[in-house]
């Protein structure tokens, strides 16, 4: 158990919808990255979140959106949903801002849109 | 352009054999992090290395960073069936905080 937790576990939902995931990230890390892994791409990061701040953007789509709240848990927000946007969502955490601190992934959000 | 390679894609061995698989860029990396992954769950950090020439051991895994921080290596001594999952390895830059993973390598070992 790596201490992150994510929902839901799975999601599916149709063309054209508004769908948020949730995490939380480990007790003492201010960190949150978002990472979509789909079959061809690999993992792709999307959007690092520290402290509340936005710090750093991926291939992130418009239609996709993020915040970190003052509890530092934070949501994502998919919306206008494609079917090739049905990919595993990974929220990962670490302790500071840069990569030489270690970041920790939660079990993931599947979501399926049909 | 995939800046991280992973070499091989797929391996199937017998149980007690050894492996190493690769990971290679042109980038230079202020620190490269190995990650297992089982299906439908998430990346389970193995090690991060940061130093040029770098050495760890974790059990029967031993990794090593380049010396010119462009590489990486993962060994595995008498592989075992608990083995079997997907490797990554990612790469982090600097002052950025997000990491570039690599494909992986999915290892099978079989009893």
């Amino acid at each position: 158990d790596s201490g992150v937790t994510q929902t839901p576990k799975h999601l599916i939902t149709a063309t054209g919808q508004r769908v948020t995931l949730r995490c939380s990230p480990r007790s003492g890390d201010l960190s949150v990255y978002w990472y979509q892994q789909s079959l061809d791409q690999g993992l792709q990061f999307l959007i690092q979140y520290y402290n509340g701040e936005e710090r750093a953007k991926g291939n992130i789509l418009e239609r996709f959106s993020a915040q970190q709240f003052p509890d530092l848990h934070s949501e994502l927000n998919l919306s206008s949903l494609e079917l090739g946007d049905s990919a595993l969502y990974f929220c990962a955490s670490s302790r500071g801002a840069i990569t030489v601190h270690e970041q920790y992934f939660g079990p993931g959000t599947r979501l399926t849109v049909t | 352009t995939q800046l991280l390679e992973q070499s091989p894609q797929f391996l199937s061995i017998q149980e007690g054999e050894n492996l190493t698989v690769y990971c290679n860029s042109s980038s230079v990396f202020s620190s490269l992090q190995w990650y297992r992954q089982e299906p439908g769950e998430g990346p389970v950090l193995l090690v991060t290395v940061v130093t040029g020439g770098e050495v760890k051991k974790l059990k029967r895994l031993t990794f090593q960073f380049g010396d010119a921080r462009k590489d990486s290596s993962l060994h595995i001594t008498a592989a075992q069936p608990g083995d079997t999952g997907l490797y990554l390895c990612a790469g982090g830059r600097g002052s950025q905080g997000n990491l570039i993973f690599g494909k992986g390598t999915k290892l099978s070992v079989k009893p």
